[in-house]
């Protein structure tokens, strides 16, 4: 199974907003609506922040929001803040009970 | 609060084995799927297995990469979960995260617990 395929970074000005692509194939990303995204700051365990493509978990701001078309899913920050910096992850249901993950993005704020 | 704790890492030459385990609190332990994902330094994520429930037998799937070498296990009475790593690999070094699986999402992380494999 091959990872997911995402740009290695990404940048923005404070209150610009910026949109990570995952790229995968019929048999993860385009095949079901198990899309998950997961922020992580250097040091520290990964948080989930998108579930089931679109779906925020309590307490994840409406800023943090997520799409899917075709074989590609996408995860958009909005209104870029400074805490935003951080290295985001998808990942994918596979079929056969296996996930794939993202090769990962790290994000910037300029 | 959800809380994992993963403990058990350790250097080890490559070929040997090590047993990781993950204390959980917080949350019906018993009700949640459970999988470890491992992190490399410097790299990405990587899936590594996960455990089913009783009500599903307890049955386990591991990436391809760690299959046949790699077992986990849990006990419930303990809230407890384990990853037992035979026949290391330098490719094996890394930071191993306890994490709670949900309907497809993982929720909730531990710390993770770093395992470095020497050649």
């Amino acid at each position: 199974q091959s990872a997911l395929t995402q740009p290695p970074s990404a940048s923005g000005s404070p209150g610009q907003s910026v949109t990570i692509a995952c790229t995968g194939t019929s048999s993860d990303v385009g095949g079901y609506e198990y899309v998950s995204w997961y922020q992580q700051h250097p040091g520290k365990a990964p948080q989930l922040l998108i579930y089931d493509v679109s779906e925020r978990p309590s307490g994840v701001p409406d800023r943090f929001s997520g799409s899917k078309s075709g074989n590609t899913a996408s995860l958009t920050v909005s209104g870029l803040q400074a805490e935003d910096e951080a290295d985001y992850y998808c990942t994918s249901y596979a079929g056969t009970k296996h996930y794939v993950f993202g090769t990962g993005t790290r994000v910037t704020v300029l | 609060e959800v809380h994992l704790v993963e403990s058990g890492g350790a250097l080890v030459q490559a070929g040997g084995a090590l047993r990781l385990s993950c204390a959980a609190s917080g949350f019906s332990f018993s009700d949640y799927y459970m999988a470890w994902v491992r992190q490399a330094p410097g790299k990405g994520l990587e899936w590594v297995g996960r455990i089913t429930t009783r009500t599903h037998i307890y049955s386990t799937d591991y990436a391809a990469s760690v299959k046949g070498r790699f077992i986990i296990s849990r006990d419930d009475s303990k809230n407890s979960l384990f990853l037992q790593m035979n026949s290391l690999r330098t490719e094996d070094t890394a930071v191993y995260f306890c994490v709670t699986e949900f309907y497809y999402r993982f929720d909730s992380w531990g710390q993770g617990a770093l395992v470095t494999v020497s050649s």
